[in-house]
């Protein structure tokens, strides 16, 4: 089993859907979670961190579940702009800083 | 602005050249990763440092090494380059603390002929 995992997709929606990715983890003892954005042939970018009390910017809302080991991402009112390839990220250990990325959800948003 | 440079943005290269890619950060992190990124299987770390001279195992280094003289530079190498390993290369760093961002370098396409 893979420490992260994610549904690859695509998700194809149109413009103004609402859409949610989910991300799960293996280790319990995770620490920390990430969501990043990945255009194409681009270096990720950090989307949001991802906080146990769950957190929003703007359109998008990102939420823990430490019982369940997954942690979501939900975009509301999507954009064109919003097509690129979703990063879940978590980190496994204490004080390395190594970081565990999950296989990336793609989404498409057609007009 | 932070910064994480790739020198070498697009590479071609001979079965068995040795092929050093170079990642220069300039936010004074400790921590320093290599991670090679292929279709289908996501992003997958190569080696990472968490200080000069030091160095970790990620979890595909057959076939790769790395150096840490400086804290601001880290460079894969590639000591006999075969074809299995065209990929995509991406650089990045973060402070010491966990759960701090991680920067990325714009990515070394590395092509093995």
């Amino acid at each position: 089993r893979k420490e992260v995992e994610q549904d690859p997709g695509p998700f194809n929606v149109p413009e103004g859907a609402t859409v949610a990715f989910n991300c799960t983890y293996s280790n319990s003892a995770s620490q920390s979670f990430f969501w990043y954005r990945q255009d194409c042939r681009k270096e990720p970018k950090l989307l949001m961190s991802v906080y146990s009390s769950g957190n929003e910017d703007g359109r998008f809302t990102a939420q823990l579940n430490r019982a369940s080991q997954y942690i979501s991402l939900l975009i509301r009112d999507s954009k064109l702009s919003d097509s690129a390839t979703y990063l879940c990220v978590v980190n496994m250990r204490g004080n390395t800083g190594k970081l565990i990325f999950g296989q990336g959800t793609t989404l498409q948003v057609k007009p | 602005d932070v910064k994480v440079t790739q020198s070498s943005r697009y590479l071609v290269k001979r079965t068995g050249e040795k092929v050093f890619l170079e990642c220069v950060q300039d936010m004074d992190h400790e921590n320093m990763f290599w991670y090679r990124q292929d279709p289908g299987l996501g992003l997958r770390l190569i080696y990472f440092s968490y200080d000069v001279k030091m160095k970790e195992k990620g979890d595909i280094p057959e076939g790769y090494s790395v150096s840490r003289e400086k804290k601001e530079r880290f460079s894969l190498i590639l000591e006999s380059a075969s074809t299995n390993q065209t990929s995509m290369y991406l650089c990045a760093s973060t402070p010491e603390s966990v759960g701090n961002t991680i920067y990325f370098g714009e990515g070394s396409w590395l092509t093995v002929v």
